[in-house]
Protein backbone atom coordinates (compact mmCIF):
# COMPACT_ATOMS: atom_id res chain seq x y z
CA UNK A 1 0.00 0.00 0.00
CA UNK A 2 1.55 2.81 -1.09
CA UNK A 3 -0.17 5.93 -0.17
CA UNK A 4 1.00 9.08 -1.61
CA UNK A 5 3.86 8.80 -4.47
CA UNK A 6 5.10 11.83 -5.47
CA UNK A 7 7.87 12.17 -8.59
CA UNK A 8 9.75 13.47 -9.10
CA UNK A 9 11.83 13.60 -5.89
CA UNK A 10 14.34 15.97 -7.54
CA UNK A 11 14.54 18.32 -10.43
CA UNK A 12 16.56 21.19 -12.00
CA UNK A 13 14.46 23.55 -14.10
CA UNK A 14 15.65 26.58 -15.93
CA UNK A 15 13.68 29.72 -16.41
CA UNK A 16 11.02 29.52 -18.66
CA UNK A 17 10.84 25.73 -19.02
CA UNK A 18 7.84 23.68 -18.25
CA UNK A 19 7.15 20.96 -16.18
CA UNK A 20 4.55 18.71 -14.51
CA UNK A 21 5.17 17.42 -10.83
CA UNK A 22 2.99 14.11 -10.45
CA UNK A 23 0.95 12.68 -7.42
CA UNK A 24 -0.90 9.10 -7.15
CA UNK A 25 -2.77 7.75 -4.37
CA UNK A 26 -4.19 4.62 -3.88
CA UNK A 27 -6.30 5.27 -0.80
CA UNK A 28 -9.69 6.34 -2.76
CA UNK A 29 -9.09 9.62 -1.22
CA UNK A 30 -11.93 12.51 -2.26
CA UNK A 31 -9.64 15.28 -1.59
CA UNK A 32 -6.61 15.88 -3.23
CA UNK A 33 -3.84 19.03 -2.35
CA UNK A 34 -0.50 20.64 -3.55
CA UNK A 35 1.41 23.11 -0.97
CA UNK A 36 4.78 24.36 -1.58
CA UNK A 37 6.87 24.75 1.64
CA UNK A 38 9.88 27.62 1.93
CA UNK A 39 12.02 28.20 4.80
CA UNK A 40 10.54 29.90 7.40
CA UNK A 41 6.84 30.35 5.88
CA UNK A 42 5.60 26.73 7.00
CA UNK A 43 3.20 24.74 4.63
CA UNK A 44 1.11 27.34 2.53
CA UNK A 45 -1.91 25.97 -0.54
CA UNK A 46 -0.98 26.19 -4.14
CA UNK A 47 -4.38 24.03 -5.49
CA UNK A 48 -6.45 21.41 -3.81
CA UNK A 49 -9.45 19.35 -5.72
CA UNK A 50 -12.51 17.85 -3.41
CA UNK A 51 -12.85 14.99 -6.34
CA UNK A 52 -12.83 14.24 -10.17
CA UNK A 53 -13.44 17.07 -12.12
CA UNK A 54 -13.12 19.69 -9.24
CA UNK A 55 -9.96 21.91 -8.46
CA UNK A 56 -10.20 25.11 -6.71
CA UNK A 57 -7.51 27.77 -6.02
CA UNK A 58 -5.51 27.80 -2.40
CA UNK A 59 -3.37 30.72 -0.89
CA UNK A 60 -0.61 30.98 -3.75
CA UNK A 61 -1.63 29.72 -7.38
CA UNK A 62 -0.31 32.16 -9.68
CA UNK A 63 1.95 29.84 -11.97
CA UNK A 64 0.20 26.56 -11.26
CA UNK A 65 -2.12 24.81 -13.16
CA UNK A 66 -3.80 21.44 -11.96
CA UNK A 67 -6.37 19.28 -13.40
CA UNK A 68 -8.32 16.01 -11.57
CA UNK A 69 -9.24 13.90 -14.43
CA UNK A 70 -9.07 10.74 -12.01
CA UNK A 71 -9.74 10.21 -8.56
CA UNK A 72 -5.93 8.45 -7.93
CA UNK A 73 -3.72 11.28 -9.94
CA UNK A 74 -3.62 15.29 -9.17
CA UNK A 75 -0.81 16.94 -11.48
CA UNK A 76 0.97 19.85 -10.42
CA UNK A 77 1.83 21.98 -13.71
CA UNK A 78 4.47 24.65 -14.12
CA UNK A 79 4.00 26.75 -17.24
CA UNK A 80 6.47 28.58 -17.26
CA UNK A 81 9.35 27.90 -14.66
CA UNK A 82 10.62 30.94 -12.30
CA UNK A 83 13.17 31.45 -9.91
CA UNK A 84 10.31 32.19 -7.02
CA UNK A 85 8.72 28.37 -7.67
CA UNK A 86 12.41 27.14 -6.39
CA UNK A 87 10.63 25.29 -3.40
CA UNK A 88 9.73 21.63 -1.84
CA UNK A 89 6.21 20.58 -3.18
CA UNK A 90 3.81 18.42 -1.22
CA UNK A 91 1.33 16.51 -2.58
CA UNK A 92 -1.30 15.73 0.74
CA UNK A 93 -4.69 13.93 0.64
CA UNK A 94 -7.42 12.39 2.91
CA UNK A 95 -10.73 10.94 2.83
CA UNK A 96 -13.38 13.99 3.59
CA UNK A 97 -15.18 11.36 5.49
CA UNK A 98 -16.52 12.08 9.07
CA UNK A 99 -13.84 12.27 11.93
CA UNK A 100 -11.63 11.35 9.20
CA UNK A 101 -10.26 14.93 7.83
CA UNK A 102 -6.42 14.04 8.73
CA UNK A 103 -4.25 14.89 6.00
CA UNK A 104 -1.34 12.46 4.23
CA UNK A 105 1.42 13.60 2.98
CA UNK A 106 3.79 12.59 0.03
CA UNK A 107 7.54 12.46 0.57
CA UNK A 108 7.84 15.87 -1.46
CA UNK A 109 9.53 16.77 -4.93
CA UNK A 110 12.35 19.20 -3.97
CA UNK A 111 12.51 21.73 -7.30
CA UNK A 112 15.13 24.02 -8.10
CA UNK A 113 14.94 26.98 -11.17
CA UNK A 114 17.46 28.14 -11.86
CA UNK B 1 -2.37 34.09 3.99
CA UNK B 2 -3.27 33.52 7.89
CA UNK B 3 -0.76 30.93 9.67
CA UNK B 4 -0.14 30.26 12.97
CA UNK B 5 2.25 31.72 15.63
CA UNK B 6 4.72 28.32 16.36
CA UNK B 7 6.75 28.82 18.66
CA UNK B 8 9.77 28.92 19.80
CA UNK B 9 11.49 29.13 15.74
CA UNK B 10 14.09 26.37 16.93
CA UNK B 11 15.33 24.69 19.73
CA UNK B 12 19.18 23.03 20.30
CA UNK B 13 18.46 20.79 23.23
CA UNK B 14 20.94 17.35 24.84
CA UNK B 15 19.37 14.28 24.84
CA UNK B 16 17.47 13.39 27.36
CA UNK B 17 16.16 16.95 27.96
CA UNK B 18 12.11 17.60 27.83
CA UNK B 19 11.16 19.74 25.24
CA UNK B 20 8.07 22.04 24.93
CA UNK B 21 6.45 23.90 21.90
CA UNK B 22 3.22 25.81 21.40
CA UNK B 23 1.04 26.99 18.62
CA UNK B 24 -1.54 30.68 18.70
CA UNK B 25 -4.23 31.70 16.93
CA UNK B 26 -6.61 34.78 16.86
CA UNK B 27 -9.49 32.29 15.68
CA UNK B 28 -10.97 29.57 17.57
CA UNK B 29 -10.67 26.15 15.97
CA UNK B 30 -12.52 23.38 15.81
CA UNK B 31 -9.22 20.77 15.47
CA UNK B 32 -5.92 20.94 16.14
CA UNK B 33 -3.00 18.54 14.34
CA UNK B 34 0.65 17.87 14.97
CA UNK B 35 2.64 16.74 12.75
CA UNK B 36 6.61 15.71 12.31
CA UNK B 37 8.69 16.00 9.25
CA UNK B 38 12.11 14.31 9.24
CA UNK B 39 15.11 15.80 6.79
CA UNK B 40 14.01 14.77 3.13
CA UNK B 41 10.43 13.52 4.11
CA UNK B 42 6.81 14.18 4.21
CA UNK B 43 5.19 15.49 7.48
CA UNK B 44 3.86 12.83 9.23
CA UNK B 45 0.42 12.96 11.91
CA UNK B 46 1.75 12.79 15.31
CA UNK B 47 -1.13 13.94 17.32
CA UNK B 48 -4.56 14.90 16.60
CA UNK B 49 -6.77 16.81 18.94
CA UNK B 50 -10.33 17.93 18.43
CA UNK B 51 -12.00 19.15 21.85
CA UNK B 52 -11.25 22.21 23.92
CA UNK B 53 -9.03 20.98 26.58
CA UNK B 54 -8.14 17.54 25.10
CA UNK B 55 -4.92 16.25 26.66
CA UNK B 56 -3.55 13.25 24.02
CA UNK B 57 -0.16 11.25 24.49
CA UNK B 58 1.76 9.55 21.61
CA UNK B 59 4.01 7.86 23.44
CA UNK B 60 6.81 10.15 24.90
CA UNK B 61 4.91 12.93 23.37
CA UNK B 62 1.81 14.82 24.74
CA UNK B 63 -0.21 17.37 23.05
CA UNK B 64 -3.29 19.60 24.83
CA UNK B 65 -5.95 21.83 22.68
CA UNK B 66 -6.43 24.59 24.91
CA UNK B 67 -9.65 25.22 26.85
CA UNK B 68 -10.15 28.80 24.87
CA UNK B 69 -9.80 26.82 21.30
CA UNK B 70 -6.84 29.44 20.28
CA UNK B 71 -3.86 27.41 21.42
CA UNK B 72 -2.24 24.09 21.83
CA UNK B 73 0.99 22.74 23.14
CA UNK B 74 3.21 19.75 22.23
CA UNK B 75 5.52 18.51 24.56
CA UNK B 76 8.41 15.42 24.31
CA UNK B 77 9.78 13.82 27.18
CA UNK B 78 13.06 12.49 27.43
CA UNK B 79 14.38 13.46 23.98
CA UNK B 80 16.55 11.01 21.70
CA UNK B 81 18.29 11.73 18.62
CA UNK B 82 15.55 10.83 16.00
CA UNK B 83 13.39 13.72 17.61
CA UNK B 84 15.41 15.65 15.20
CA UNK B 85 12.82 17.19 12.66
CA UNK B 86 10.36 19.95 12.09
CA UNK B 87 7.32 19.92 14.05
CA UNK B 88 3.59 21.81 12.82
CA UNK B 89 1.12 22.57 14.17
CA UNK B 90 -2.09 22.98 12.33
CA UNK B 91 -5.74 23.37 12.18
CA UNK B 92 -8.42 22.52 10.07
CA UNK B 93 -11.83 23.55 10.38
CA UNK B 94 -14.24 20.93 10.58
CA UNK B 95 -16.69 21.07 7.01
CA UNK B 96 -14.11 22.65 4.99
CA UNK B 97 -11.12 21.52 3.50
CA UNK B 98 -9.10 24.23 4.71
CA UNK B 99 -5.92 23.70 6.50
CA UNK B 100 -3.81 26.49 8.18
CA UNK B 101 0.01 24.95 9.21
CA UNK B 102 1.96 26.80 11.44
CA UNK B 103 5.34 27.77 10.39
CA UNK B 104 7.12 24.99 12.33
CA UNK B 105 9.73 24.56 15.22
CA UNK B 106 12.80 22.79 14.17
CA UNK B 107 13.87 20.44 16.49
CA UNK B 108 18.01 19.63 16.96
CA UNK B 109 19.39 16.72 19.63
CA UNK B 110 23.06 16.89 20.54
CA UNK B 111 24.06 13.61 21.72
Amino acid sequence: NAGVTQTPKFQVLKTGQSMTLQCAQDMNHEYMSWYRQDPGMGLRLIHYSVGAGITDQGEVPNGYNVSRSTTEDFPLRLLSAAPSQTSVYFCATYSGAVGANVLTFGAGSRLTVL
Amino acid sequence: GQQLNQSPQSMFIQEGEDVSMNCTSSSIFNTWLWYKQDPGEGPVLLIALYKAGELTSNGRLTAQFGITRKDSFLNISASIPSDVGIYFCAEHTSGTYKYIFGTGTRLKVLA
